[in-house]
């Protein structure tokens, strides 16, 4: 059974440009929930959704941030016009259901770096 | 709101020793905690967790936490520490209402000399 995967592991981009990091969550779960983590800090929660839709994304900023979950293919998670402040780990974790009591399995993070 | 506070940035502790990483938590109403660990260049990885019941937890590689409600705290601990314990952990709260929604502490670096 495969872990959550999340591609690409490393990203570099310019500033202005489109981000768009991917996650496929592990076999058989349906909630995907994506973190920030920025250097020598702990992991901001970002966005929470289920397939086809997004249940809870108070921590994903207003401008530039868009995340997704289709029915089919993984979880985008969509960085456009890209700043340095950008620059973090991001990572996907995925659970069979959303009650709290749940582990969540966690990805290798994408880390992206922005010049 | 929900916060962790991990009040270590670093903990040192010598092979074969005792080690503690120190966790309190802030949430209305009765929590859920974990404990995850983070190697380089890697993702979270769970630890153990406590939902209900017995206040102390046992969870891979020997760890085990103690809940204690008055002190809302959670630490980690272990009875003899290995070099490969050596990463960053990172305690984390959910509500025990509605869908989980984690937060977590900054993280507590463990450098576990030889």
């Amino acid at each position: 059974n495969a872990g959550v995967m999340q591609n690409p592991r490393h990203l570099v981009r310019r500033r202005g440009q489109e981000a768009r990091l991917r996650c496929s969550p592990m076999k058989g779960h349906s909630h995907v929930y994506w973190y920030r983590q920025l250097p020598e800090e702990g992991l901001k929660f970002m966005v929470y959704l289920q397939k086809e839709n997004i249940i809870d994304e108070s921590g994903m900023p207003k401008e530039r941030f868009s995340a997704e979950f289709p029915k089919e293919g993984p979880s985008i998670l969509r960085i456009q016009q890209v700043v340095r402040g950008d620059s973090a780990a991001y990572f996907c974790a995925s659970s069979p259901s959303p009650d709290p009591y749940n582990e969540q399995f966690f990805g290798p993070g994408t880390r992206l770096t922005v010049l | 709101a929900q916060s962790v506070a991990q009040p270590e940035d670093q903990v040192n502790v010598a092979e074969g020793n005792p080690l503690t990483v120190k966790c309190t938590y802030s949430v209305s109403g009765n929590p859920y905690l974990f404990w995850y660990v983070q190697y380089p260049n890697r993702g979270l990885q769970f630890l153990l967790k406590y939902i209900t019941g017995d206040n102390l937890v046992k969870g891979s590689y020997g760890f085990e936490a103690e809940f204690n409600k008055s002190q809302t705290s959670f630490h980690l601990k272990k009875p003899s520490a290995l070099v490969s314990d050596s990463a960053l952990y990172f305690c984390a709260v959910s509500k025990n209402t509605g869908f989980q929604k984690l937060v977590f502490g900054t993280g507590t670096r463990l450098l576990v000399s030889p």
